[in-house]
């Protein structure tokens, strides 16, 4: 099956710029995650996502990242402006079993951020 | 307290060795465990789940130790290509099931 699709795979933006990434989890596929991992750190969760609705954007700096997925299949995460500390990678992951991810989940390839 | 912590390492251990890595956990409902490998520059991916009896999967032994509240990862026979960073994951309970990662450990096995 075809894995998570994300792009771009690269941004190099300069700070107050826009910049929006998007995701395409695997089919059938109803939560979706975006996930923020800063360099030396874990991922961190910004939102999840069952189908089209938010289950928990709890840790979403709401102030300047909005997220959507409006059909319940791709989404995508903007930034706007960007701040120098948004420099990381942006990981799109999705599962299958609902909103337990007792699965386990099924990573992207990401999108490396750098703000200068 | 971190609600998941890990050493951050690196680990640097020869071809061969037998390396284990800890991670403990603050929240004592928790109730699924992971461990997922990341290499340099690349996505995490699944390497095990982590049951309360412990499972095996070739030269990975994982295990759960709730009364301490830590997981445990045991690679045998350390190969190169195992040189990467392991993450672990704790599915916190808090209102959702909320994955929560470590900050990794690295490790490198060297020749």
């Amino acid at each position: 099956e075809a894995g998570v699709a994300q792009s771009p795979r690269y941004k190099i933006i300069e700070k107050r710029q826009s910049v929006a990434f998007w995701c395409n989890p695997i089919s059938g596929h109803a939560t979706l995650y975006w996930y923020q991992q800063i360099l030396g750190q874990g991922p961190k969760l910004l939102i999840q996502f069952q189908n089209n609705g938010v289950v928990d954007d709890s840790q979403l700096p709401k102030d300047r990242f909005s997220a959507e997925r409006l059909k319940g299949v791709d989404s995508t995460l903007k930034i706007q402006p960007a701040k120098l500390e948004d420099s990381a990678v942006y990981l799109c992951a999705s599962s299958s079993d609902g909103r337990t991810g007792a699965y386990g989940y099924t990573f992207g390839s990401g999108t490396r951020l750098t703000v200068v | 307290r971190k609600e998941v912590e890990q050493d951050p390492g690196p680990f640097n251990v020869p071809e061969g060795a037998t390396v284990a890595f800890n991670c403990t956990y603050s929240n004592s409902a928790s109730q699924s465990f992971f461990w997922y490998r990341q290499d340099c520059r690349k996505e995490p991916k699944l390497l095990m789940s982590v049951y309360s009896s412990g499972n095996e999967d070739g030269r990975f032994t994982a295990q759960l130790n709730r009364a301490s509240q830590y997981i445990s990862l045991l690679i045998r026979d350390s190969k190169l290509s195992d040189s990467a960073t392991y993450l672990c994951v704790v599915i916190g309970t808090s209102g959702t099931y909320k994955y929560i990662f470590g900050t990794g450990t690295r490790l490198k096995v060297l020749a």
